[in-house]
C-alpha cells in the first residue's frame, strides 16, 4: 500500500535544540516537499526537491535543512536558527512531471518547550 | 503575496444542499488547478483538477469551474454530506511550483 509517512506525528523540542523530522514514500516519486503551516495559514513551501542529491529552497527556507540521499527519503531539520518553529508540517510528494498533484503525508505537529 | 487566495474562512451548508467554494488567483502563467480536502491531524488529500484548457471538470458529486478571464476557481459539491465537513484548500501550479489557498472550512449540517 504506497503513500507518505511522516513521523513522529508529534515532537517537542527545548529551544536552542535542532530536531529531524522524518518523510519517507514508497510511491517512487523523484519530486518531495516540505511545507509549513500555521492557524489560519495555507501551506508555505519550505524545500523542495525534484531528484536525489538536488534541492532547492522556498519562499520560508531561513532555520531550515534538508537532504535528499535516497529518492524514498527527505528529512526536514528545524534549526535553532529557526525563530518560531511551533507549527505543523507537511510533507508531499509527486512524480515531478508537469501537472501532477501532490501527495501529502499526515504530517508533524511541532512544539517547542 | 498570496497568489491563491481564498477569501471565505468558512461555510455552513445544510446537508443535501449544494456547497459551493471559491478561490482568486493572479498570476495568468498557472496552467493547472486542483483542490485538496483537509481533515484535522492530516495531510490534505488529492480531491479533483482542471487544466487551464478547460473551464469544467466533473467527478462524481464533485465539480470544478474555472473561469480565466476572472481569475476565478470554484468548486461545487451536490448533494453535500456531512463526511464532507473538511477544510478545503485551492491550489494552482506553474511549472513544478505549487502554491496553495489559506483554505476553507466547511460544514455540512445534518
Amino acid at each position: 500500500d504506497g503513500g507518505i509517512t511522516q513521523s513522529p506525528k508529534y515532537l517537542f523540542r527545548k529551544e536552542g535544540q535542532n530536531v529531524t523530522l522524518s518523510c519517507e514514500q514508497n510511491l517512487n516519486h523523484d519530486a518531495m516537499y516540505w511545507y509549513r503551516q500555521d492557524p489560519g495559514q495555507g501551506l508555505r513551501l519550505i524545500y523542495y526537491s525534484q531528484i536525489v542529491n538536488d534541492f532547492q529552497k522556498g519562499d520560508i527556507a531561513e532555520g531550515y535543512s534538508v537532504s535528499r540521499e535516497k529518492k524514498e527519503s527527505f528529512p526536514l531539520t528545524v534549526t535553532s536558527a529557526q525563530k518560531n518553529p511551533t507549527a505543523f508540517y507537511l510533507c508531499a510528494s509527486s512524480l515531478g512531471v508537469a501537472n501532477q498533484p501532490q501527495h501529502f503525508g499526515d504530517g508533524t505537529r511541532l512544539s517547542i518547550l | 503575496d498570496q497568489q491563491v487566495k481564498q477569501n471565505s474562512p468558512s461555510l455552513s451548508v445544510q446537508e443535501g444542499r449544494i456547497s459551493i467554494l471559491n478561490c482568486d488567483y493572479t498570476n495568468s502563467m498557472f496552467d493547472y488547478f486542483l483542490w485538496y480536502k483537509k481533515y484535522p491531524a492530516e495531510g490534505p488529500t488529492f480531491l479533483i483538477s482542471i487544466s487551464s484548457i478547460k473551464d469544467k471538470n466533473e467527478d462524481g458529486r464533485f465539480t470544478v469551474f474555472l473561469n480565466k478571464s476572472a481569475k476565478h476557481l470554484s468548486l461545487h459539491i451536490v448533494p453535500s454530506q456531512p463526511g464532507d465537513s473538511a477544510v478545503y484548500f485551492c491550489a494552482a501550479i506553474t511549472g513544478n511550483q505549487f502554491y496553495f489557498g489559506t483554505g476553507t472550512s466547511l460544514t455540512v449540517i445534518p
